[in-house]
């Protein structure tokens, strides 16, 4: 059963970076699937920040680019984000999933990760 | 890319039918047949429901069905239970490998 659940910190302040990890169980991340980020922010739709697969391949919501970078680490069998100048509208639950890339769908997620920008 | 709108609350008895409607452009929905559904328990990992506009992943009941008319996808759940008490929201690709989700409907039994 694969599962995904994401670590990081909680409390990021504003013109910092945020950076999450999300730590894969029951799959290889190098097994040919792509990895996603996906964020709600309290109160509003839910937003497709990137995704990657194991061969570091990335693809990012164009309104997020320049300051959104994804990597893989294969030997933990985790992928993260990284999101540079943050500000309150990047307050937000984060949630990672594993994408299926030629049907398009996500699944399985994590249960998600609060981030608070705030000094 | 504006995010897919969706009614904020669906109500209705356990028994009866409900519909979510997920209103996308041309340049998402209305482009591909690539609709996805997800159920998400307060506190729990969102799951998946419906792919490709209309296909039921193993495990998921046939009480959920996904249809698509111009650029509005549906979700329909029938004989409504209890369990079927969570959030929903769509989520369809929109070309050059992004996607775009909706608004989030909170359903409701009564």
């Amino acid at each position: 059963q694969v599962q995904m659940q994401e670590s990081g910190p909680g409390l990021v302040k504003p013109s910092e970076t945020l950076s999450l990890t999300c730590t894969v169980s029951g799959y290889s991340i190098s097994s040919g699937h792509f990895w996603g980020w996906i964020r709600q922010p309290q109160g509003k739709g839910l937003e497709w920040i990137g995704s990657i697969n194991g061969g570091e391949s990335t693809f990012y919501n164009p309104s997020l680019s320049g300051r959104v970078t994804m990597s893989v680490d294969t030997s933990n069998n985790q992928f993260s984000l990284n999101l540079t100048s943050v500000t309150a509208a990047d307050t937000a639950v984060y949630y990672c999933a594993r994408e299926e890339a030629v049907e398009n769908w996500f699944d399985p997620w994590g249960q998600g990760t609060l981030v608070t920008v705030s000094s | 890319q504006s995010a897919l709108t969706q009614p904020a609350s669906v109500s209705g008895s356990p028994g009866q039918s409900i519909t979510i409607s997920c209103t996308g452009t041309n340049s998402d929905v209305g482009s591909y047949n690539l609709v996805s559904w997800y159920q998400r328990h307060p506190g729990k990992a969102p799951k998946l429901m419906i792919y490709e506009g209309s296909r039921r992943p193993s495990g998921v009941s046939s009480r959920f069905s996904g249809s698509k008319s111009g650029n509005t996808a549906s979700l329909t759940i029938s004989g409504l239970q209890a369990e079927d008490e969570a959030d929903y929201f769509c989520c369809s690709y929109a070309g050059v490998t992004t996607y775009v989700f909706g608004t989030v409907t909170k359903v409701t039994v009564l």
